[in-house]
């Protein structure tokens, strides 16, 4: 079965500046997608951004960027010039390419922005 | 107008009664989802549903059981709540088109339930 792991429960970032979110995941697998959810305090979960494990080009949305690392199996998230409004928690979720649709998440960080 | 709603947003209920959480779409697509979020513990799959003839357990089951009323309705049930129910509930849905973004599951507002 497929793990997910994020190992900081908890970052902080001063606003204006960057800051990186850990996510490592277990498969054997060799296709699969991989996501990043935000969760604000409204609860919503958010598509932040997402990547396909056969492009080898990292994907990038306006200041969200990964860094995907398919070998080490890696997928961490870049914000740059970090804002307040991107407090919240943070969730890294995978999915393999054919069976399910069935995301598998991590347990998630929680991101404060320092004013 | 939400594309994914879900009601009611929050519950309270007593143990032993049964409970219906509803979800509905109006993005068009087949494929929804039932998750559970507990704390420190992300999102875990309970039943999906690829259509509406098309209904699947995920990795939590047990105490649930689900219904597609149509292609834009999924409903979850629990038959007879236990405190340890008490959770986060999100609806998803996905597209098993060719859209270019099939492979993206978008969340509800997520229903939060206390059982007592």
């Amino acid at each position: 079965a497929q793990t997910v792991t994020q190992s900081q429960p908890e970052m902080s970032v001063q606003e204006a500046e960057t800051v990186t979110l850990s996510c490592t995941y277990d498969t054997s697998e060799s296709d699969y997608y991989l996501f990043w959810y935000k969760q604000p305090p409204s609860r919503q979960m958010i598509l932040v951004i997402r990547q396909e494990a056969y492009k080898q080009q990292n994907a990038t949305e306006n200041r969200f960027s990964v860094n995907f690392q398919k070998a080490a199996k890696s997928f961490s998230l870049k914000i740059s010039d970090s804002q307040l409004g991107d407090a919240a928690m943070y969730f890294c979720a995978y999915r393999t390419y054919n069976a399910g649709n069935m995301l598998t998440f991590g347990g998630g960080t929680r991101l404060m922005v320092k004013p | 107008d939400a594309d994914v709603t879900q009601t009611p947003r929050n519950r309270i209920t007593k143990t032993g009664k049964r409970i219906m959480l509803e979800c509905s779409q109006t993005k068009g697509h087949d494929r929804m989802y039932w998750y559970r979020q507990d704390p420190g513990l992300g999102l875990r799959l309970i039943y999906y549903s690829f259509d509406v003839k098309d209904i699947n357990k995920g990795e939590i089951s047990d105490g649930y059981s689900v219904s597609r009323q149509a292609q834009a309705k999924f409903s979850l049930s629990l038959e007879s709540a236990i405190p340890n129910q008490t959770a986060l509930y999100f609806c998803a849905t996905s597209d098993s088109g060719t859209s270019g973004d099939q492979e993206t599951q978008y969340f509800g507002p997520g229903t939060r339930l206390l059982v007592l």
